[in-house]
């Protein structure tokens, strides 16, 4: 079973602070995304990567980074998070071929508080 | 962009219950998929079509290509059905486009 672990489930930060979300796979993907999910709004791509150290932005882009040095990670930055970046934030993989015509396979998410 | 609708956004059912769940998009697509999120945050990839559909246990997936519409129906509903559904649609490129998501509840 594929297994995409992000390294915290609840965190709280304060405005201004630099803001790292780790999240590992560990089937070799070479596809992986971070979104964030908002009620009412649903979920939307911030970045994403398809090979180490390639990344595309997505929808919401603006106050985000990644980070892709290995294969197997892919790191979201908050430069200097802000207490509208307060979200659940969730990473995804998927095999090589186009991501929407392979499964994603999500991590459990972060919520992330910003005050 | 390809413009994802779901509806009903909230649905509550009785355990036993037929449950259908629509999804209708903008664009011609190549793929729907129908996600499931319980309580917590965790995704779950329930189906992938691209025509016809899909049967997993009581999870019934259709699409119809020709008018933009594709239904997921839950038979025999249970309470651990209770999450909420999510649709999504990829046209070309990495990324998918969502729906808004229906949140289901299920009462015993």
């Amino acid at each position: 079973d594929v297994k995409v672990t992000q390294s915290s489930r609840y965190l709280v930060k304060r405005t201004g602070e630099k803001v790292f979300l780790e999240c590992v796979q560990d089937m070799d993907h070479e596809n992986m995304f971070w979104y964030r999910q908002d009620p009412g709004l649903g979920l939307r791509l911030i970045y994403f990567s398809y090979d180490v150290k390639m990344k595309e932005k997505g929808d919401i882009p603006e106050g985000y980074s990644v980070s892709r040095e290995k294969k197997e990670r892919f790191s979201l930055i908050l430069e200097s998070a802000s207490t509208n970046q307060t979200s659940m934030y969730l990473c995804a993989s998927s095999p090589p071929d186009l991501g929407g015509n392979s499964p994603l396979h999500f991590g459990n998410g972060t919520r992330l508080t910003v005050t | 962009k390809n413009e994802v609708e779901q509806s009903p956004q909230n649905l509550t059912a009785q355990e036993g219950e037929f449950i259908t769940i629509n999804c209708s998009y903008s664009v011609g697509i190549s793929a729907l998929h129908w996600l499931q999120q319980h309580p917590g945050g965790g995704i779950v990839s329930l189906f992938m079509l691209s025509s016809g559909k899909k049967k997993h246990g009581r999870l019934i997936a259709t699409i119809n290509i020709q008018e933009k519409h594709s239904s997921l129906h839950i038979t025999a509903s249970h309470p651990r059905d209770s999450a909420v559904y999510i649709c999504a649609a990829s046209n070309s490129g990495y990324a998918l486009n969502f729906g808004k998501g229906t949140s289901l509840l299920v009462t015993p």
